[in-house]
């Protein structure tokens, strides 16, 4: 069972919009949340986290929106930039049984069309 | 400062063979991590450590040990290859868990044949 999902395998947003990115998850036990920026053949870049007693954090262009009760989150930038075209990964952390990595989501491939 | 430095970039091994990736970071991270990624799939933990000599299991571990004598090391081990682990390889390392983040290296492509 995938516990944390990201719906949209990919968006298209013009440039100077807002480009939101939502992901679900199933397990309450996570206490962290993060997401991830990638390059084709480079390693993910951690962009923003928000810890599970927060529900906004905001860093510069990045705002993660965190929703508890419906076990949601999101991701705003704003304003979309060229430069923003990647794939966005979800993952979170915690969730019981001892593992101290993270889970990810498939990720969402985000295009900024000028 | 070079971050996490994962060695080979590329690789091609035939069913059987053994091999170990290598990772190496020098910001002085207690937390590494290894992760395998497949097309149209997120990231998926292999092998955690917490510190040098505490190892232990991820989402999917078989086939594949660790060992963490070091801080700086954490190399990941294919014991017999088979092709299921065609893969990119990605190690990982952080100064703890929860907000701070982990540092990626660039990945390794392995090609089981």
């Amino acid at each position: 069972d995938q516990q944390v999902k990201q719906n949209s395998p990919s968006l298209s947003v013009q440039e100077g919009r807002i480009s939101i990115l939502n992901c679900d998850y199933t397990n309450s036990m996570f206490d962290y949340f993060l997401w991830y920026k990638k390059y084709p053949a480079e390693g993910p870049t951690f962009l923003i986290s928000i810890s599970s007693i927060k529900d906004k954090n905001e860093d510069g262009r990045f705002t993660v929106f965190l929703n508890k009760s419906a076990k949601h989150l999101s991701l705003h930038i704003v304003p979309s930039q060229p430069g923003d075209s990647a794939v966005y990964f979800c993952a979170a952390s915690g969730g019981g049984g001892g593992a101290d990595g993270l889970t990810f989501g498939k990720g969402t491939h985000l295009i900024i069309q000028p | 400062n070079a971050g996490v430095t994962q060695t080979p970039k590329f690789q091609v091994l035939k069913t059987g063979q053994s091999m170990t990736l290598q990772c190496a970071q020098d910001m002085n991270h207690e937390y590494m991590s290894w992760y395998r990624q497949d097309p149209g799939m997120g990231l998926r933990l292999i092998h955690y450590s917490v510190g040098a000599g505490i190892t232990d299991q991820g989402e999917v571990p078989n086939g594949y040990n660790v060992s963490r004598s070091t801080t700086e090391d954490f190399p990941l081990r294919l014991l017999s290859a088979a092709p299921s682990q065609t893969s990119v390889y990605f190690c990982a390392s952080s100064y703890g868990r929860g907000l701070y983040g982990y540092t990626f290296g660039s990945g390794t492509r392995l090609t089981v044949v």
